[in-house]
C-alpha cells in the first residue's frame, strides 16, 4: 500500500460547483498536511497548510484533516475556470534533522467548465 | 525576489550524455530538494540537502549526483543519461517557517533519446 493515496481523476465540474478532493494515508507519524496547486507546465505552489485535525478556511478553499481516519480533504466553493489545475496533497512527519521530507499524492487533475 | 530559479527550462540529451541542472534560491533557506515528476507517478524525491555541506538520498537517487555549492545553489548531475530519466525535474527549498512547507521552482523538462 502506498503511503499516500489520491484519486488521479480527471475531475470535470461546471463553473460554480463545489469541488471535493481527497487523500488517504497510512503513516500515523504524518503531522503536517498541505495542498499544492500545479498549473500546466508550472511548478507546484502551496495552497493550504494545516497542522492539526480540523478545518482551515482561506477564501473559497477549505482544508480538512481527520487524523483518526487518516483522511484529508480540500473543498473548493464556487469553483472558477481559473481553478483548473492539478491538486497535489502532501504530508510530512516531524523531523529532528531540520528538514522535512514531503510525501506527495499523485495529484488530481481538475477542470472547471465555464 | 525571484524565489527558486532553475536552468535550463528545456533540454534534449542523447543516451550516455551528461548534464547538470542548476537551481538557486534567494530566500535564505537552509534546505533544498530535487524531485522528478512523471505521469502517473507523482513527485518523487531524488536527493535533498538539509543544510549547506550536507546531502542525502531520497526515494529515487540512482543515476544522479548532487552538489550543494553554497547556501543558495543546489545542482543535480546526470553522469550518463538514460531514456528512463526523461522527466520533469523540480527543485524546491524550505526554511525556518512552517514545518514541511516547500517552495518550488518552475521545472526543467528533460528528454533523453
Amino acid at each position: 500500500q502506498k503511503e499516500v493515496e489520491q484519486d488521479p481523476g480527471p475531475l470535470s465540474v461546471p463553473e460554480g460547483a463545489i469541488v471535493s478532493l481527497n487523500c488517504t494515508y497510512s503513516n500515523s507519524a504524518f503531522q503536517y498536511f498541505m495542498w499544492y496547486r500545479q498549473y500546466s507546465r508550472k511548478g507546484p505552489e502551496l495552497l493550504m497548510y494545516t497542522y492539526s485535525s480540523g478545518n482551515k478556511e482561506d477564501g473559497r478553499f477549505t482544508a480538512q484533516v481527520d487524523k483518526s481516519s487518516k483522511y484529508i480533504s480540500l473543498f473548493i466553493r464556487d469553483s472558477q475556470p481559473s481553478d483548473s489545475a492539478t491538486y497535489l496533497c502532501a504530508m510530512s512527519a516531524r523531523s529532528g534533522a531540520g528538514s522535512y521530507q514531503l510525501t506527495f499524492g499523485k495529484g488530481t487533475k481538475l477542470s472547471v467548465i465555464p | 525576489n525571484a524565489g527558486v530559479t532553475q536552468t535550463p527550462k528545456f533540454q534534449v540529451l542523447k543516451t550516455g550524455q551528461s548534464m547538470t541542472l542548476q537551481c538557486a534560491q534567494d530566500m535564505n533557506h537552509n534546505s533544498m530538494y530535487w524531485y522528478r515528476q512523471d505521469p502517473g507517478m507523482g513527485l518523487r524525491l531524488i536527493y535533498y540537502s538539509a543544510s549547506e555541506g550536507t546531502t542525502d538520498k531520497g526515494e529515487v537517487p540512482n543515476g544522479y549526483n548532487v552538489s550543494r555549492l553554497n547556501k543558495r545553489e543546489f545542482s543535480l548531475r546526470l553522469e550518463s543519461a538514460a531514456p528512463s530519466q526523461t522527466s520533469v525535474y523540480f527543485c524546491a527549498s524550505s526554511g525556518s517557517g512552517r514545518a514541511g512547507e516547500q517552495y518550488f521552482g518552475p521545472g526543467t523538462r528533460l528528454t533523453v533519446t
